[in-house]
């Protein structure tokens, strides 16, 4: 149980096009969802939280016009890179939690975006 | 500012030692996790410790939540080249409205070669 899906795994594209990410619980229902950045063999940066039904929560230093978040669902959430260049090449994670603080994030398997 | 130091932050070992990572911190959690997290996936909760002094084991893995609940460790004994990964500390500190949220370490990345 508790699995969290991410798609696509992977993906390169051209310097100046938009990226949507998508990351879903497939069989518990996600009352928040989290976004975060990763760098090779470093820890994970926590861009944005993101409830249910409203506006994420976007850490300092995190454009929110540059990285849009839609959790228009308690199974879905969507990570778009806008206008992607290449130093917004990363590794891209996303994790669910459901209920409360005291529920453990489950988290997806990444998504590499490689802008050239 | 750094509000949990994990240490070290590379190890390389020969299969069969022991080792130990640390997470540090001047503030209180009220719970920490720790995550394995391998190439190309997601991190994969391992344990979370709740009470000062908690002690878990998984295994060869032993997992001990300090006292005052500002530091943990994660030993572990015999190690494996299945141990290889990048171990993540994470802790959770109460905000105001009480509210939390998870802080992490900078991570350990441990290679155990055979």
């Amino acid at each position: 149980g508790a699995v969290v899906s991410q798609h696509p795994s992977w993906v390169i594209c051209k310097s100046g096009t938009s990226v949507k990410i998508e990351c879903r619980s497939l069989d518990f229902q996600a009352t928040t969802m989290f976004w975060y950045r990763q760098f090779p063999k470093q820890s994970l940066m926590l861009m944005a939280t993101s409830n249910e039904g409203s506006k994420a929560t976007y850490e300092q230093g995190v454009e929110k016009d540059k990285f849009l978040i839609n959790h228009a669902s308690l199974t879905l959430s969507t990570l778009t890179v806008t206008s992607a260049h290449p130093e917004d090449s990363s590794f891209y994670i996303c994790s669910a939690r459901a209920g409360t603080f005291y529920q453990p994030q489950h988290f997806g398997d990444g998504t590499r975006l490689s802008i050239l | 500012t750094q509000l949990l130091e994990q240490s070290p932050q590379f190890l390389s070992i020969q299969e069969g030692e022991n080792l130990t990572v640390y997470c540090n911190s001047s503030s209180v959690f009220s719970s920490l996790q720790w995550y394995r997290q391998e190439p190309g996936e997601g991190p994969v909760l391992l344990v979370t410790v709740v009470t000062g002094g908690e002690v878990k084991k998984l295994k060869r893995l032993t997992f001990q939540f300090g006292d005052a609940r500002k530091d943990s460790s994660l030993h572990i004994t015999a190690a494996q080249p299945g141990d290889t990964g990048l171990y993540l500390c994470a802790g959770a500190l109460l905000q105001a409205g009480n509210n939390r949220k998870l802080i992490w370490g900078l991570g350990t990345s441990l290679a155990v070669n055979p």
